[in-house]
């Protein structure tokens, strides 16, 4: 069965903390993983990526794929307050339906 | 930068009432999903268009149905109400053959008492 795996479930740091959220999978017809970042309302994209080893970077946010051990990381540097949320990993399936496979997510607190 | 419109926001409807659920994509975006979120769950997928049709179906009650229509938009309908399908739905929209990303709407939170 697909399954998407995030963890930690749950972390909390201070402002000024590095972070660094994991989502590991076991997909077949692998296509594409994303991170969402959901606060109390919809998800947004963060980053999609399709390809092993190219670094993604918005900002203090950055992410990475290892598609041979089937992992990607999400790095926030420097956390703000603004940083706390919900961050979910999902997987494009590379199906005719393009489905998204999600994993439970990542609650990340940052304290002041 | 146009974005998914969800309609209502906010719905409080009574055991066995009958709820209609409407989504607006980004425009030219041809795929849209349709989503339930619990409390401290992940999104639940529940049925999904491409082109108005059905291209998959997931953890969708019968009592719901939906449709894409000629314009795009998409409607959730949801009869015979229970308390258990008090959540968040989201709808999200993709461009086919572009990008796996899909975007999401604000969401309703639909309360059923």
């Amino acid at each position: 069965e697909d399954k998407v795996v995030q963890s930690p479930l749950s972390l909390v740091v201070h402002e000024g903390d590095t972070v660094t959220l994991n989502c590991s999978y076991e997909v077949t017809n692998f296509r594409s993983l994303l991170w969402y970042k959901q606060e109390k309302k919809a998800p947004t994209f963060l980053f999609m990526l399709t390809s092993s080893g190219i670094e993604k970077k918005s900002g203090r946010l950055s992410s990475i794929l290892d598609k041979k051990e089937l992992f990607s990381i999400l790095n926030i540097t420097a956390t703000q307050t603004g940083d706390s949320a919900v961050y979910l990993c999902a997987v494009g399936w590379a199906g005719n339906n393009r489905k998204l496979i999600w994993g439970l997510g990542t609650s990340l607190a940052v304290n002041p | 930068a146009a974005g998914v419109i969800q309609s209502p926001r906010h719905l409080i409807k009574e055991k066995r009432e009958t709820a209609t659920l409407k989504c607006y994509p980004i425009p030219r975006h041809d795929t849209v999903y349709w989503y339930q979120q619990g409390p401290g769950q992940d999104p639940q997928f529940l049925i999904s268009f491409y082109e108005k049709m059905q291209s998959d179906k997931g953890s969708i009650p019968d009592r719901f149905s939906a449709q894409q229509f000629s314009d795009y938009h998409s409607e959730l309908n949801m009869s015979s109400l229970e308390l258990g399908d008090s959540a968040l739905y989201f709808c999200a929209s993709r461009q086919d053959i572009v990008t796996d990303t899909q975007y999401f709407g604000p969401g309703t939170r639909l309360t059923v008492l």
